[in-house]
């Protein structure tokens, strides 16, 4: 089995500020995701990547970059953090061949002070 | 834009009882469906999947998908106190990586 692993676990950071969030997976996969979590709101995709240096963006894209240099690895930039904002970040990846399961990692939770 | 609802929003039941969880989407074109379960801290787990009209039934898991109404639900048979999460309904296209999620139903199970 393999493991996806987010780092920090914690990221508290201040208004405005330039944030940067990692993932590393050991499945082999080719697809990976950026998810946020927020309370009552569900999962919505930030951006995916299919490949290496593949970037697509999701529906909550806006204020966020992303970089996937190498295969095993996704990081997501929050280019200004607001205010007040509290979320977990979630990173997942999944195999291209369709209706396959996507494995999460544990999320990174961002409060913005 | 898929639309994915779930309910309830929130479900407390005792050990033991019947659990149903409910999805609906918007998408008629959907193909792949997908359950998710997670616990407080932790990132979702998939639980079972569904992908053809009927169902499935995996364990004390039974998921039924009819595809004319755009519903699919999620049955847990003699539910645990380890059952105790939120569940999250997924659904996406085939040949499409994007997946949509509701926004979950909260189960707790008293013992």
């Amino acid at each position: 089995g393999g493991i996806i692993t987010q780092t920090p676990k914690f990221l508290i950071g201040q208004e405005g500020q330039k944030l940067t969030l990692k993932c590393q997976q050991n499945f082999n996969h080719d697809t990976m995701y950026w998810y946020r979590q927020d309370s009552g709101k569900g999962l919505r995709l930030i951006y995916y990547s299919i490949t290496e240096n593949d970037l697509q963006k999701g529906d909550l894209s806006e204020g966020y970059d992303a970089s996937r240099e190498k295969k095993s690895s996704f990081s997501l930039t929050v280019t200004s953090a607001q205010k007040n904002e509290m979320a977990v970040f979630l990173c997942a990846s999944t195999t291209p061949q369709g209706n396959t399961e996507v494995f999460f990692g544990k999320g990174t939770r961002l409060t913005v002070v | 834009q898929e639309k994915v609802q779930q309910s309830p929003e929130s479900l407390i039941v005792p050990e033991g009882a019947m659990v149903s969880l409910n999805c609906s989407f918007s998408d008629s074109a959907s193909q792949s469906i997908w359950w998710y379960q997670q616990h407080p801290g932790k990132g979702p787990k998939a639980l079972i999947s569904i992908f053809s009209n009927g169902n499935k039934k995996e364990g004390r898991l039974t998921v039924y998908l009819n595809r004319a109404s755009l519903h699919v639900s999620l049955h847990i048979k003699d539910s645990q106190p380890s059952d105790s999460a939120v569940y999250l309904c997924a659904v996406s296209r085939t040949g499409y990586q994007n997946f949509y999620f509701g926004k979950g139903t909260s189960l707790t199970v008293i013992p």
